[in-house]
């Protein structure tokens, strides 16, 4: 029971163009969204986050969009650079009775390739 | 500063034997998170530690595997009568506390190959 979804394994973007990676999740107890970037051979790093009170939350390139209604969350990226070449995984929480978020879900992420 | 280190890198071990894995945090934090990750899948919550709490061992997939995690620092995860399914990278991170922020900083992983 795949509870974050990341349907699209790959994505190839021209140098310059948005990126926009998508997700979907079937849990509503979910209420705090992340984004990881993963290069090869390299732990996943942090990248942006949303909490579910928000429906969109900019970090220079990087935009992510919630859409609770839909279950739906995506990330924007532009203009997307070679250096963003990476593996970008989508991971969820819930908060637990003791009011924390620790326990992310992740999905199977997707390979993004940004070509010059 | 440093980041979360793991040891080892690679390891490669033959069926039936076991396994110890080493999780260095980043210092100060108090949450220390182990993951898996299985070729083609994603992250796959293993066990949470923070401070002096009884940690969250609901992600173990069996009582083949064991963590600890001494004086509120280093972690390790224990791998007994390792199988071939057990083959993944395992990834660990840390947090600077539970609660407030939900960013995980993750080690470059050890990757194990049961043989």
């Amino acid at each position: 029971d795949q509870q974050v979804k990341q349907n699209s394994p790959s994505l190839s973007v021209q140098e310059g163009r948005i990126s926009i990676l998508n997700c979907d999740y079937t849990n509503s107890m979910f209420d705090y969204f992340l984004w990881y970037k993963k290069y090869p051979a390299e732990g996943p790093t942090f990248l942006i986050s949303i909490s579910s009170i928000k429906d969109k939350n900019e970090d220079g390139r990087f935009t992510v969009f919630l859409n609770k209604s839909a279950k739906h969350l995506s990330l924007h990226i532009v203009p997307s650079q070679p250096g963003d070449s990476a593996v970008y995984f989508c991971a969820a929480s819930a908060r637990n009775s003791g009011g924390s978020n620790y326990k992310l879900t992740f999905g199977k992420g997707t390979l993004l390739t940004v070509n010059p | 500063g440093a980041g979360v280190s793991q040891s080892p890198s690679n390891k490669v071990t033959e069926k039936g034997k076991d396994v110890e894995l080493r999780c260095d945090p980043i210092s100060g934090h108090t949450a220390l998170y182990w993951y898996r990750q299985s070729l083609g899948q994603g992250l796959e919550f293993l066990i949470y530690f923070q401070g002096n709490s009884a940690p969250d061992k609901s992600g173990l997939p069996s009582d083949r595997f064991s963590a600890e995690r001494t004086g509120g620092s280093v972690s390790t995860l224990t791998i007994q009568r390792t199988q071939q399914e057990d083959s993944a990278v395992y990834l660990c991170a840390s947090s600077p506390q539970s609660g407030l922020t939900y960013e995980q900083y993750f080690g470059p992983g050890t990757r194990l190959t049961v043989t």
